[in-house]
């Protein structure tokens, strides 16, 4: 069965400064596709950056950037130059790109910005 | 484009009763699929349908169904409440055939008492 772990509950950042949030799955599968969502206080899922499996290159999406370490199964989300508005829950998520495709999510990590 | 569209966004029901909730997905996106959030589960996957068939269930009692209708339109029904179905119920929609990422609504926030 395909399961995703975050081990990190809560995390916090300096504005303006990088975090990094950990993520590692388990899968048999070989082609898959792995997302960071983002969850603020409205409740809303927001997609912030997905990978597919089968690409080497590590996605980027402005200042939110992952390392894919697909023989590790790790799929890291980092932020860079976090700003106050990053503060939100953080979901890691995997889906199978073919079969059994609901989408797993891993328990989340909740992100404190300072200011 | 309009993004997904939940109705309603909070709903308090007694408990033996039962709820429909309603998720309009983006136009064009043919898949739908919910999920129940809660503090102690996470996020756990109840179903997906796709042009009108249930293409995959989760783990939950038969309590919870659902449905799709012709325009993509769906909803879920939750029948017989138990305090335990207190949550944020998350509807997501997709565009096509293969599996890609899934674009969520604001959830429907059911409560129970």
């Amino acid at each position: 069965a395909q399961t995703v772990t975050q081990s990190q509950p809560e995390m916090s950042v300096q504005e303006a400064e990088t975090v990094t949030l950990s993520c590692t799955y388990d899968t048999s599968e070989s082609d898959y596709y792995l997302f960071w969502y983002k969850q603020p206080p409205s409740r809303q899922m927001i997609l912030v950056i997905r990978q597919e499996a089968y690409k080497q290159q590590n996605a980027t999406e402005n200042r939110f950037s992952v390392n894919f370490q697909k023989a590790a199964k790790s799929f890291s989300l980092k932020i860079s130059d976090s700003q106050l508005g990053d503060a939100a829950m953080y979901f890691c998520a995997y889906r199978a790109r073919y079969n059994n495709n609901d989408m797993r999510f891993g328990a989340g990590t909740r992100l404190t910005v300072k200011p | 484009k309009a993004g997904v569209t939940q109705t309603p966004r909070y709903l308090i029901k007694t408990r033996g009763q039962q709820v429909t909730l309603s998720c309009s997905p983006i136009s064009g996106h043919r898949s739908v699929s919910w999920y129940q959030q809660t503090p102690g589960q996470g996020l756990q996957f109840l179903f997906e349908y796709f042009s009108e068939t249930q293409r995959n269930k989760g783990n939950f009692p038969g309590r919870f169904s659902g449905r799709q209708f012709s325009n993509s339109r769906s909803e879920m029904n939750v029948s017989t409440l138990e305090l335990g179905d207190s949550a944020l119920y998350l509807c997501a929609s997709s565009p096509g055939t293969r599996n890609t990422e899934a674009f969520f609504g604001q959830g429907t926030r059911l409560t129970v008492v």
